[in-house]
């Protein structure tokens, strides 16, 4: 069964830092992974998703960009970090299908001050 | 734009009580349907999913929803709620032919002993 590894689990940041978390998915190969962002009192929201290396697409304009520089990594970055940033990160996978609909990770708890 | 809404952003109920959250997509092809649920502290799990045949679904713990095609909804319902089942609970959809999942904006649900 596919598992996906996602660290930090808690980071603060200061405004205008750069931000890298990072995403590696087990037991599959070739799955789609997406970026999802979940902030207080609000639903989860899709960032970015890519069904191959290299191929990132964004759901949202932000400050925020993706990449994916191997089969299974999945790096969520940005350059300067916005208080508006802050939030719960969730990597995603569905894996080679979708019968099980999505795995997810564990989530990052960014807050940035 | 497609979008999922879950009608009630907090519910607090007594053991024993019966539970049901309301789910609507706006999605003019066919669709895949989820419940996820978030348990404090947890990651984000299946409960329950529709792709085909029988609209009413059965999930785990007690749990089963009914896709209403007519209406665009995807109600989840527990006959009789634990307080184990505090928790937030996510509505999500997919188009068939697509690879997003559009999540709603939670219900937050809190069960009094």
């Amino acid at each position: 069964s596919q598992t996906i590894h996602q660290w930090p689990a808690t980071l603060v940041q200061p405004v205008g830092s750069p931000l890298s978390l990072e995403c590696t998915v087990e037991g599959t190969s070739n799955p789609n992974l997406y970026w999802y962002r979940q902030a207080a009192g609000r639903g989860l929201q899709l960032l970015f998703y890519s069904v191959g290396i290299g191929q990132i697409s964004s759901e949202v304009p932000q400050n925020l960009s993706a990449s994916r520089p191997q089969d299974r990594q999945f790096i969520l970055s940005s350059k300067k970090l916005l208080l508006s940033d802050s939030g719960f990160y969730l990597c995603a996978t569905t894996g080679t299908g979708f019968v099980y609909g999505y795995t997810f990770g564990s989530g990052t708890r960014l807050t940035v001050v | 734009a497609q979008s999922v809404s879950q009608h009630n952003h907090h519910v607090i109920l007594s053991e024993a009580a019966s539970l049901e959250l309301g789910c609507n997509y706006s999605y003019g092809g066919t669709v895949n349907l989820f419940w996820y649920v978030q348990y404090p502290g947890q990651h984000l799990q299946l409960l329950l999913k529709y792709f085909s045949g029988d609209p009413l679904v059965k999930g785990i713990k007690g749990f089963e929803a009914e896709f209403i095609k007519s209406k665009f909804s995807f109600n989840l319902r527990k006959p009789s709620v634990q307080w184990s089942d505090t928790a937030e609970y996510f509505c999500a959809v997919m188009l068939a032919a697509g690879n997003k999942l559009t999540f709603g904006g939670g219900t937050r649900v809190l069960v009094k002993p």
